[in-house]
């Protein structure tokens, strides 16, 4: 399976601040990412789809000018979060789709906390 | 739309005890199924998966096994160790959803000596 990586794994930020979070795909060229933010004790909710090259697809009820997502590589994808507040404070969850696209692998998450 | 459930949790075991998780589905077209497992502090990870009615996945001890008549995908493990402790997630991936995954809600599993 594919190994992903997130960066950073844990980030503490100010009220307002924007925070960047990098999803790298570090054993092969992934065409395709997805973002999912994950709150206690609940599922993964999709929040957009990466695609590289291409401006990404937003789920509905997500902000695309909140959450800015950047899949500039074939091994990386960003997704910045503009002027943070408490509410965003999750865990975001970056996979990556594997070469036959039947299969998603994970990173590990980066937390997140607003303060 | 697509849908999962899975059965309401926490589930707590003794160590060797027999597990079922059970998993069903609605879904458009022919879904490939999943079973994520997420371990305290990390991520997700792949455990098993079917792309087919009546194939069977199976990892680590676990097995689930595509039942289209039911609809159903349930996790079952013989013996369990503590180190099974984990959230678990079924999850289904259907053509018609340009590769999105749709979760359950997860079970936390717990695992005692």
């Amino acid at each position: 399976g594919a190994v992903v990586s997130q960066h950073p794994s844990w980030v503490i930020c100010k009220s307002g601040t924007s925070v960047k979070i990098e999803c790298r795909s570090l054993d092969f060229q992934a065409t395709t990412m997805f973002w999912y933010r994950q709150f206690p004790k609940q599922s993964l909710m999709l929040m957009a789809t990466s695609n590289e090259g291409s401006k990404a697809t937003y789920e509905q009820g997500v902000e695309k000018d909140k959450f800015l997502i950047n899949h500039a590589s074939l091994t990386l994808s960003t997704l910045t979060v503009t002027s943070a507040h408490p509410e965003d404070s999750s865990f975001y969850i970056c996979s990556v789709e594997g070469f036959t696209g039947e299969t998603q692998y994970f990173g590990p998450g980066t937390r997140l906390l607003v303060l | 739309g697509n849908s999962v459930t899975q059965m309401e949790g926490p589930v707590t075991l003794s160590e060797e005890a027999f597990l079922t998780i059970n998993c069903t589905y609605t879904a458009t077209g022919y879904p490939s199924l999943f079973w994520y497992v997420q371990y305290p502090g990390e991520g997700l990870q792949l455990l098993l998966k079917a792309t087919k009615a009546d194939d069977k996945g199976s990892n680590k001890g676990f097995e689930a096994t595509y039942r289209k008549e039911t609809t159903s995908f349930h996790l079952e493990k013989g013996s369990v160790q503590v180190s099974d402790s984990a959230v678990y997630f079924c999850a289904l991936r259907s053509s018609a959803s340009y590769g999105k995954l749709t979760f359950g809600q997860g079970t936390i599993l717990t695992v005692h000596p």
